[in-house]
């Protein structure tokens, strides 16, 4: 495997459900990212992880719980989402957080439907 | 209010020709700007970048224009190809504070053969 990956791509969820979205990074990258992308919305940042430690967290609501137990992986934890959560997740790595100059690398996305 | 605005939701051009996607930013701390190109069912991959400190960056057919007092980035691919077609994203950033890219809603590319 190169490059991102992500498992699911697609996932259908009920409103009281538990699932988990799985991201893995082949590239050697020490920062790691969370995005969203609603329909005919720009990417929205979630969720930045620097060498296994969380730098950001963009005002995110607590159903999304974002877990990075090594540099090549990251999950994000999902429980009792809203209908109005239904979007693309993507996964991105980069050298470094910060690094000028540092373009991120995206995973193919998991689009998630929340009924 | 949306830093990095794409006004143009799509733009279709015939094969050949020049295409010359546009990209607005209101924030004049930004200092450093990536093209990124999408296609379906595929995450975003990137494309070509510019800092602030030049007004021009070219790579093989995709050049990146920068005006910074007019806070406007334009791509041009010359010449497009079918392939092109896909959507494309702007995305900016400050390199103090916060590091996190602010994207545009990106414009869907459509090359005609």
């Amino acid at each position: 495997e190169t490059g991102v990956t992500q498992t699911p791509r697609h996932l259908v969820m009920g409103m009281t459900n538990k699932k988990s979205l799985k991201c893995e990074q082949h590239l050697g990258h020490n920062a790691m990212y969370w995005y969203k992308q609603s329909a005919k919305k720009p990417l929205e940042l979630m969720f930045v992880y620097n060498f296994k430690e969380q730098t950001e967290n963009n005002s995110v609501p607590s159903r999304f719980s974002p877990e990075c137990p090594n540099s090549s992986h990251l999950f994000l934890h999902l429980h009792t989402l809203q209908p109005e959560d239904s979007a693309l997740y993507l996964c991105a790595s980069s050298q470094d957080w910060g690094l000028a100059g540092d373009e991120q690398f995206f995973g193919p996305g998991t689009r998630l439907t929340v009924l | 209010d949306q830093q990095v605005k794409q006004n143009s939701p799509s733009l279709s051009v015939q094969e050949g020709r020049i295409s010359i996607l546009n990209c607005d930013y209101t924030n004049s701390m930004f200092d450093y700007f990536l093209w990124y190109k999408k296609y379906p069912a595929e995450g975003p991959t990137f494309l070509i970048s510019i800092s602030s400190i030049k007004d021009k960056n070219e790579d093989g057919r995709f050049t990146v224009f920068l005006n910074k007092s007019a806070k406007h980035l334009s791509l041009h691919i010359v010449p497009s190809q079918p392939g092109d077609s896909a959507v494309y994203f702007c995305a900016a950033r400050g390199s103090s504070g916060t590091y996190k890219y602010i994207f545009g809603t990106g414009t869907r590319l459509k090359v005609l053969a």
